[in-house]
């Protein structure tokens, strides 16, 4: 059984269009991210939920917007897509805030590669 | 703002051991170290993971001197199947809980 689990796998779409990725996990995990990693393999976190809340927002633009309907969803929707979007995403999961200390063992899914043209 | 460093590349050959070092000047008390390893195509998978001094495990040792400020990932006796990125993550807790990734050190191993 596949741990985190990501939808599609590959997206390629025009300049201006809306697209979603989705991702699940079936860890029972209390928190879930998206990282973007680009051309040059940076992977830089974007989200991150709690138990369906947000916790982290990095400097990401509002064309990106997360959604977490349950514990074990993150989909990610992105409106307006530029070239600029073009990257690997990943989707991730990790047991949580133990005491509020996040120890970093995260487990991550396949990625979706998005190409914008 | 915390950051972490480490070499962009490395090679090596088969039977060698491999230590890749990371630098995490801002680590704080509550911070752990994990590093992670990447296949082309694939997602980061879990390594290993330490808090001080020394961690081993089946693939990797990982050894921490005593101010924290930097990790040392040791692959011992690499194979043609350990090329892969190699990536530091220090959980920096005062920064609200954000887990920042150094750049990934590409390791390639030759026959």
């Amino acid at each position: 059984d596949t741990a985190v689990s990501q939808t599609p796998k590959y997206l390629v779409t025009q300049m201006g269009n809306d697209k979603s990725i989705k991702c699940e996990q079936n860890l029972g995990h209390d928190t879930m991210y998206w990282y973007k990693q680009d051309s040059k393999k940076f992977l830089k976190i974007m989200f991150s939920y709690n138990n369906k809340e947000l916790i982290i927002n990095e400097t990401v633009p509002n064309r990106f917007s997360p959604k977490s309907p349950d514990k074990a969803h993150l989909n990610l929707h992105i409106n307006s897509l530029e070239l600029g979007d073009s990257a690997v995403y990943f989707c991730a999961s990790s047991l949580g805030l133990a005491g509020g200390v996040n120890t970093g063992e995260l487990f991550f899914g396949e990625g979706s590669r998005l190409t914008v043209l | 703002l915390a950051k972490t460093t480490q070499p962009i590349s490395m090679d090596s050959y088969e039977g060698q051991e491999v230590n890749i070092t990371c630098s995490h000047n801002n680590i704080a008390t509550n911070d752990y170290i994990t590093w992670y390893q990447q296949f082309p195509s694939q997602g980061p998978r879990f390594i290993i993971q330490g808090y001080k001094t020394k961690v081993t495990n089946e693939v990797a040792s990982l050894f921490i001197p005593a101010d924290r400020k930097s990790s040392t990932l040791s692959l011992p006796r690499v194979s043609l199947s350990d090329t892969a990125v190699y990536y530091c993550l220090v959980g920096y807790y005062n920064q609200g809980g954000k887990l920042i990734f150094g750049q990934g050190t590409e390791l390639s191993v030759k026959p």
